[in-house]
């Protein structure tokens, strides 16, 4: 019974090609995010829903859209993907009115566009 | 805006030596601070946290106290294992409901 999953784990595609990461947290948590993680190890914010509702959407760009059926779910879709969108990729759920508790993050999704 | 700033890596110590990765923040208020841990492969597991000036987060030997003199949350840990190599994030809230994270350090434990 994983807090939060995400899949699939492996991701490797072509340029050009439209890919969806799927992401579900179990924990009743009312805020999900999509975090980026690059060669570097380096973490960035690109989204996050809270109850459904897009609160935070940084600089990415705009082939990059996550949907959010429900406050259990929030998917991440990529149109025409480029050779930099390779990165792993962090789906993370968190309570809003508990944010000192931090946030729980699920295993990843390594991406690799060739 | 909000940031984190963690010393760089590698940090390469013996098995049994004493640990501190240093962890530095600037923020408007007062943000909650956490230590992520990230083993090969894996994704990223809370390992401590403190959410106001002089606490002290602590879990599995390793410890961190808020420091707002100084804003920082350094990483201590008395006797490392091979078992605790891995990339270590600093953490702080940003009240935008999302993390800003340190770069990472990565610690080697050799035995």
């Amino acid at each position: 019974d994983t807090a939060v999953s995400q899949t699939p784990k492996y991701l490797v595609t072509q340029m050009g090609n439209d890919k969806s990461i799927k992401c579900e947290q179990n924990l009743g948590h009312d805020t999900m995010y999509w975090y980026k993680q690059d060669s570097k190890k380096f973490l960035k914010i690109m989204f996050s829903y809270n109850n459904k509702e897009l609160i935070i959407n940084e600089t990415v760009p705009n082939r990059f859209s996550p949907k959010s059926p429900d406050k259990a779910h929030l998917n991440l879709h990529i149109n025409s993907l480029e050779l930099g969108d390779s990165a792993v990729y962090f789906c993370a759920s968190s309570q809003v009115n508990r944010a000192s508790k931090g946030a729980f993050f699920g295993q990843g999704t390594r991406l690799t566009v060739v | 805006g909000n940031s984190v700033t963690q010393m760089e890596g590698p940090v390469t110590l013996s098995e049994e030596a004493f640990l501190t990765i240093n962890c530095t923040y600037t923020a408007t208020g007062y943000p909650s601070l956490f230590w992520y841990v990230q083993y090969p492969g894996e994704g990223l597991q809370l390992l401590l946290k403190a959410t106001k000036a002089d606490d002290k987060g602590s879990n599995k030997g390793f410890e961190a106290t808020y420091r707002k003199e100084t804003t920082s949350f350094h990483l201590e840990k008395g006797s490392v294992q091979v078992s605790d190599s891995a990339v270590y994030f600093c953490a702080s809230d940003t009240g935008r409901r999302a993390l800003t994270f340190g770069s990472g350090t990565r610690l080697q434990v050799q035995p």
